[in-house]
C-alpha cells in the first residue's frame, strides 16, 4: 500500500535562504508524485507532479522538487526563501487503484524575516 | 472561472442534527471526492465518486454518506453527526486520473465543529 512520510511538521527558515521540505514514499508501484500548498484559510493548491519522464519538476513559485527512485524521496526546494512561502506543504502519492491521493501529514514552513 | 466551491464554510452544530455540506464544480470534471483535514493527520479521504451515480468508500467512510445524482454535484451529508465528526473538510475534483490529467482542484474548505 502506498503511504507518504514527511519529515518535521514545523520547518523555519531565514527570508532568503534555502528552502528544504522532505517527503519519502513507499509505493509497490512506479508511483505519481505531488506536492500542494495550502495557505491559510485556503485550500489546497498544486505546486508540481511528477508522473514519468524527467525526475526533476518545476513548479510554481519557483519552487522544484527531484524524484529519486533509489531514495525513495521527493523532496521539495527553493533556492530563497520569501516571506509569502510561509504555508502549509503536503506532499502526497496516488493509490495504485483508482483516483485516490494519499497524503502525508503536512510540514508547516515559517519563514523569518 | 474554474473552481470548486463548497457551502457552508463554516458549520456549527449539535450532535445528531442532520447537515449536508454541498460541493460543486464547474469543470466537467468526472472524479469527485471528499476529504477531511485533522492536525497531524493530514487529508485522508472520505468517498469519491468516478462519475454520475458511481461512488466508492474512501479510507475513513463511517459517519457520512454521499451522492453523485449530477456531474458538477457532489454533496457530503452527516445522518447523525458526532463531535468525533469536528473537522476541517475538502471537496476536490478532477478530470481523469491522479497523474495524468488528474490534477485535483481543491474547495476552499468546509470548518465543521459538532457540539
Amino acid at each position: 500500500a502506498q503511504s507518504v512520510t514527511q519529515l518535521g511538521s514545523h520547518v523555519s527558515v531565514s527570508e532568503g535562504a534555502l528552502v528544504l521540505l522532505r517527503c519519502n514514499y513507499s509505493s509497490s508501484v512506479p508511483p505519481y508524485l505531488f506536492w500542494y500548498v495550502q495557505y491559510p484559510n485556503q485550500g489546497l493548491q498544486l505546486l508540481l507532479k511528477y508522473t514519468t519522464g524527467a525526475t526533476l519538476v518545476k513548479g510554481i513559485n519557483g519552487f522544484e522538487a527531484e524524484f529519486k527512485k533509489s531514495e525513495t524521496s521527493f523532496h521539495l526546494t527553493k533556492p530563497s526563501a520569501h516571506m509569502s512561502d510561509a504555508a502549509e506543504y503536503f506532499c502526497a502519492v496516488r493509490r495504485e487503484y483508482g483516483n485516490k491521493l494519499v497524503f502525508g501529514a503536512g510540514t508547516i514552513l515559517r519563514v523569518k524575516s | 472561472e474554474a473552481q470548486v466551491t463548497q457551502n457552508p464554510r463554516y458549520l456549527i452544530t449539535v450532535t445528531g442534527k442532520k447537515l449536508t455540506v454541498t460541493c460543486s464544480q464547474n469543470m466537467n470534471h468526472e472524479y469527485m471526492s471528499w476529504y477531511r483535514q485533522d492536525p497531524g493527520l493530514g487529508l485522508r479521504q472520505i468517498y469519491y465518486s468516478m462519475n454520475v451515480e458511481v461512488t466508492d468508500k474512501g479510507d475513513v467512510p463511517e459517519g457520512y454518506k454521499v451522492s453523485r445524482k449530477e456531474k458538477r454535484n457532489f454533496p457530503l451529508i452527516l445522518e447523525s453527526p458526532s463531535p468525533n465528526q469536528t473537522s476541517l473538510y475538502f471537496c476536490a475534483s478532477s478530470l481523469g486520473l491522479a497523474g495524468g490529467r488528474g490534477t485535483q482542484y481543491f474547495g476552499p474548505g468546509t470548518r465543521l465543529t459538532v457540539l
